[in-house]
């Protein structure tokens, strides 16, 4: 069965840093992009940030980009997202999705994660 | 960068009934479109990929069309079951997605 877990969500300050964690099962990792999305509570979905299957390629939206960073592991297969330099309008449940089939991430997420909340605040 | 219009925001509907929602896209992106529907509290499930492809477990009522700038997602006969917001995506360029479509009975 094909799963993907995230964790590391909580509150944080303005300013602070937070890194979540996905970790994926079920399926060869190292064949698959991997995606962050996240919503803003009562919001739609917003793409943050896709590495590739190799890891070699990465993309941000402009939103986050110079402060977020996306990377893989293929030994713990995980996906990470190192979140800095944060503001309130960050604060989102943070999904960690599976891209469906192209390596490089031009497709569709076909298995998301339950979601970990992150809160921005004083 | 490429902006995703879904009509309509919300739609009320019974039981049995059709429903249609459209995408539009602000340039073209040939087929790469995807549909995902999410309850509320629950992560978004993928429902439709390449404008047309039935992703495997999807009931047979939902259905994709459309290639280019303009793309509808039809549920033929909808059922409680399928209270929910519905999202298209582009994947052309890079993951736009739309502003969702609350679909309420």
């Amino acid at each position: 069965e094909v799963q993907l877990l995230e964790s590391g969500g909580g509150l944080v300050q303005p300013g602070g840093s937070l890194r979540l964690s996905c970790a994926a099962s079920g399926f060869t990792f190292s064949s698959h992009a991997m995606t962050w999305v996240r919503q803003a509570p009562g919001q739609g979905l917003e793409w943050v940030s896709t590495i590739s299957a190799s890891g070699t390629r990465t993309y941000y939206a402009d939103s986050v980009k110079g402060r977020f960073t996306i990377s893989r592991d293929s030994s713990s297969d995980s996906t990470f997202l190192q979140m800095n330099s944060l503001r309130a309008d960050d604060t989102a449940v943070y999904y960690c999705a599976k891209v469906r089939l192209h390596p490089g991430g031009d497709d569709a997420f076909d298995m998301w994660g339950q979601g970990t909340m992150v809160t921005v605040s004083s | 960068d490429i902006q995703m219009t879904q009509s309509p925001s919300s739609v009320s509907t019974s039981i049995g009934d059709r429903v249609t929602i459209t995408c539009r896209a602000s340039q073209r992106i040939s087929r790469s479109l995807a549909w995902y529907q999410q309850k509320p509290g629950k992560a978004p499930n993928l429902l439709i990929y390449e404008a047309s492809s039935l992703e495997s477990g999807v009931p047979s009522r939902f259905r994709g069309s459309g290639s280019g700038t303009e793309f509808t997602l039809t549920i033929s006969s909808l059922q409680p079951d399928d209270v929910a917001t519905y999202y298209c995506q582009e994947y052309n360029t890079f993951w736009t997605f739309g502003q969702g479509t609350k679909v309420e009975i």
